[in-house]
């Protein structure tokens, strides 16, 4: 593994239906963070964590929940998938003690029936 | 809460023609950092301006931060098709202890061979 990798690339799924999405950094950065993309509004973040073990919630957490049981990976949880969450996800890392840069995953595009 | 704009959402350009994009905070920021996201990839982090009214210079790009450290512009000298694409300014945000980004909504740069 180079950097940060997500998966799947894209899914389809049925309303109603739980799903995890991955995320692994092998880059031992202290900070990691979900966001997701949708047209015009940019990047807004779901989740966070700033270290192994704790996390907390961004602009738009409810739906979704994450871990964070060691420092490479971080995988987010849709309990109940809705259409509203259709969108592309963007998981990316940081090392917070240095210049603070984050680097972004390859994405997941999700479709939500 | 913390806000982050970027204006214009699109720019059509022929190709040699300049292009800005500007960013506005709602609050004071420490930094300001720049990302740039082509089509269909994921944001790929550009640079970091820290000082009060700091110009970096990256080949045809110059990054500006401004006096106040509340606004931010990118501006791309005679573009080229490479730079097609969504660039996006991002803040910090400490709230809550925990350092986190606030992304600009983007500007979509787009060139005309």
């Amino acid at each position: 593994i180079a950097g940060i990798t997500q998966a799947p690339t894209s899914q389809i799924l049925a309303a109603g239906r739980r799903m995890t999405l991955r995320c692994t950094q092998d880059m031992r950065h202290n900070a990691m963070y979900w966001y997701r993309q949708d047209l015009g509004l940019g990047l807004r973040l779901i989740h966070y964590s700033n270290t192994a073990g704790t996390t907390g919630k961004g602009e738009v957490p409810d739906g979704y929940s994450v871990s964070r049981a060691n420092t490479d990976d971080f995988p987010l949880t849709l309990a109940s998938a809705v259409p509203s969450q259709t969108s592309v996800y963007f998981c990316a890392s940081s090392d917070t003690s240095k210049r603070n840069e984050q680097f972004f995953g390859p994405g997941t595009r999700l479709t939500v029936l | 809460g913390q806000q982050v704009m970027q204006i214009p959402q699109y720019q059509h350009v022929q190709e040699g023609e300049d292009f800005t994009t500007y960013c506005n905070s709602s609050t004071t920021l420490s930094n300001i950092q720049w990302y740039k996201q082509r089509p269909g990839g994921h944001p790929v982090f550009l640079i970091q301006l820290v000082k009060s009214g700091e110009v970096k210079k990256q080949k045809r790009l110059t990054f500006q931060f401004g006096e106040a450290k509340k606004n931010s512009s990118l501006h791309i000298t005679a573009t080229q098709t490479t730079d097609v694409g969504t660039y996006f300014c991002a803040g910090p945000n400490y709230m809550d202890s925990s350092y986190k980004l606030i992304f600009g909504s983007g500007t979509r740069l787009l060139v005309r061979p």
